[in-house]
């Protein structure tokens, strides 16, 4: 079947960090860029972050860059978010998504919470 | 404030057409013909529903169509059903930023 399965979520004070993951299966994962998109409670979608099928090319939102790093593990198909110094408005249900400028297959989401 | 603009919430009834907005600059709507929507149900992941202006991924209902005039684009829902109550949102790829944007994200109520 072809899936994204998200794990890693949790609760989280404010300056902590945390590691999400991705599972990928049912389709040649090497081929295809990966995203990370979230979306905070209530609010609308944010996309995080890029990374290109052989890890040449990653991008970051502005909001982000410096405190989170994607990468990804092609041998075990697997998309990752390390994600330092983490504030209040990084709460969210964090997606990863398959491809670049066209989202066509995400996971259910693994929700983030900073909090004291 | 999001980088595209949408209404925040449309309604329409069953049967009946309707259509959804997404604009935009030329930063992005205007200049580049990567712009997808997807219908978010309430608690589950976004589902891409059109990209590239107006391409249906295999699957999606051809009650589903995409355009583009300008600086927006718009999603035109056809046979209007309850099922199709949902939030919708625009994303382009943008020359602003080195990853594309959303929009806001259009509720839609099948009255």
């Amino acid at each position: 079947e072809v899936q994204l399965v998200e794990s890693g979520g949790g609760l989280v004070k404010p300056g902590g960090s945390l590691r999400l993951s991705c599972a990928a299966s049912g389709f040649t994962f090497s081929s295809h860029t990966m995203n990370w998109v979230r979306q905070s409670p209530g609010k609308g979608l944010e996309w995080v972050a890029s990374i290109s099928g052989t890890s040449s090319y990653v991008f970051y939102a502005d909001s982000v860059r410096g405190r989170f790093s994607i990468s990804r593990d092609n041998a075990n198909n697997s998309l990752h978010l390390q994600m330092n110094s983490l504030r209040g408005e990084d709460t969210a249900v964090y997606y990863c998504a398959r491809d670049a400028l066209l989202f066509d297959l995400w996971g259910r989401g693994t929700l983030v919470t900073v909090s004291s | 404030q999001s980088a595209l603009t949408q209404p925040a919430s449309v309604s329409g009834s069953p049967g009946q057409s309707i259509t959804l907005s997404c604009t935009g600059t030329s930063s992005d709507v205007g200049n580049y013909n990567y712009v997808s929507w997807y219908q978010q149900l309430p608690g589950k992941a976004p589902k891409l529903m059109i990209y590239d202006v107006s391409h249906r991924p295999s699957g999606v209902s051809d009650r589903f169509s995409g355009s583009k005039s300008g600086n927006t684009a718009s999603l035109t829902i056809s046979g209007l059903q309850p099922d199709d109550e949902a939030t919708y949102y625009c994303s382009s790829y943008t020359r602003s930023s080195t990853l594309g944007v959303f929009g806001g994200g259009t509720k839609l109520t099948v009255l």
